[in-house]
Order: structure tokens, then sequence, then C-alpha cells
């Protein structure tokens, strides 16, 4: 079974500090997402990576950094996070190849609330 | 702007009935597509995947494609109180490691 980890579930922190989200897969999946996901507004793609320190933004980069220093993990950083960043926050893997290997998983969220 | 759509519900169905979910896409060049079911506030979590037209079965659930009419749908038959949740459609964009999510649709089973 993929199996795909968050460093927390909750978290809260204050406006301006630097928050750190980082995420564990153990299959050696070549590719790792971070999205946010906010009523009415779905899931959305802030940065992918498709290879150890290979990063692509996604439709939503601004605020947000990331780091993939190894291929399991893939960290999310909000360089001073705000309050418009209180999300919930959602890491997720997937092999590299053809079509058929396209399954894409998801860790089991991180909750943050930034006051 | 590539896109997913799915009609937010709630779609409300009795127990034991057929419950169909919907999905259309606007990515001609889309290969893959995903069924995710999400409890409230938990993760997505993936049910279905099809990649040729037609039909494709799993236990209650099937999951059907019809490419020419950029269009995917669910089935789950003799629905349970258990499968109330968030339906996500997902859809790979073409040449691209990237899934589009739509918005979900809700249903209620009712006991």
């Amino acid at each position: 079974d993929v199996k795909v980890t968050q460093s927390s579930r909750y978290l809260v922190k204050r406006t301006g500090e630097k928050v750190f989200l980082e995420c564990v897969q153990d299959m050696d999946h070549e590719n790792m997402f971070w999205y946010r996901q906010d009523p009415g507004l779905g899931l959305r793609l802030i940065y992918f990576s498709y290879d150890v320190k290979m990063k692509e933004k996604g439709d939503i980069p601004e605020g947000y950094s990331v780091s993939r220093e190894k291929k399991e993990r893939f960290s999310l950083i909000l360089e001073s996070a705000s309050t418009n960043q209180t999300s919930m926050y959602l890491c997720a893997s997937r092999e590299d190849g053809d079509r058929g290997s396209f399954e894409q998983y998801f860790g089991p969220g991180t909750r943050l609330t930034v006051t | 702007q590539k896109e997913v759509e799915q009609n937010s519900g709630p779609l409300s169905v009795p127990e034991g009935a057929i419950a169909s979910l919907n999905c259309t896409y606007s990515d001609r060049g889309s290969q893959s597509f995903f069924w995710y079911r999400q409890y409230s506030g938990k993760s997505p979590e993936l049910i279905m995947f099809i990649y040729s037209n037609g039909d494709k079965e799993d236990g209650r659930f099937t999951a059907q494609l019809n490419k020419a009419s950029q269009y995917v749908s669910l089935l789950i038959r003799d629905s349970q109180p258990s499968d109330s949740a968030t339906y996500l459609c997902a859809v790979n964009v073409a040449s691209s490691y990237k899934l589009i999510f739509g918005s979900g649709t809700r249903l209620l089973v009712r006991p």
C-alpha cells in the first residue's frame, strides 16, 4: 500500500511566522505535489516536484516555496504566514511512467490556522 | 483554462439505489480519469480510475468514459449510508504531471 504521511494534522501559527509542512512517501515515487483545499474553491495545486531538487509552480504558488532534497520528502514553506493561508494542505505522490502509473495518492492533510 | 465540471449536489438517494455521478472535462488530450471519495475532514481517497472508453467495474462501483463527449461518470450500485461523501473527479492534463480536479459532488444516501 502507498503511504503518504504529513508532519502534523493540525497546526496553529501566528501571522508573520515561518511555517514548514513536511510530507514523506514510502513508495519511491518520482512525483510529489502540494495542494490546498478551501470550501467552494476545491483542490488547488501550489507546487509540484518531479525529481529531487526539481520543482514547478502550480496554479497558486504566491506566498509559498518548496524543498525536495530527498526523493521521499517534499516540504512546503510559508515564508511569512498570513491569515489568508488558513486552509487544509494536502500532499500527494505519484509514480512516474506511462498513463498506467498515474494514480495519485494523498496524505491525511494538515489543517493550518493562521491567527 | 482547462476545466473539470461537476454538479455540486447534494445528490440524495435512498439506501439500495444506484447513485450516478457525472463529470465533464475540457481538455481533449486527457487520457487518464480518476474518481476520489472524500469524507468530511479527511483527505481524498482514490476509488476508481479509467483510461479507455467504455465501462470499468470494481465491486459496487462502475466508471464510464466517453472521450468523444468528454464525459466520465461513476455509478454506485446498492448505495449505503457509508457511501455518503463528496466525490471528486480528476483528469490528467495532457503531456503534464498535473491533475485537474472538479469541485466535487456531495452524495447523501438516506437510510
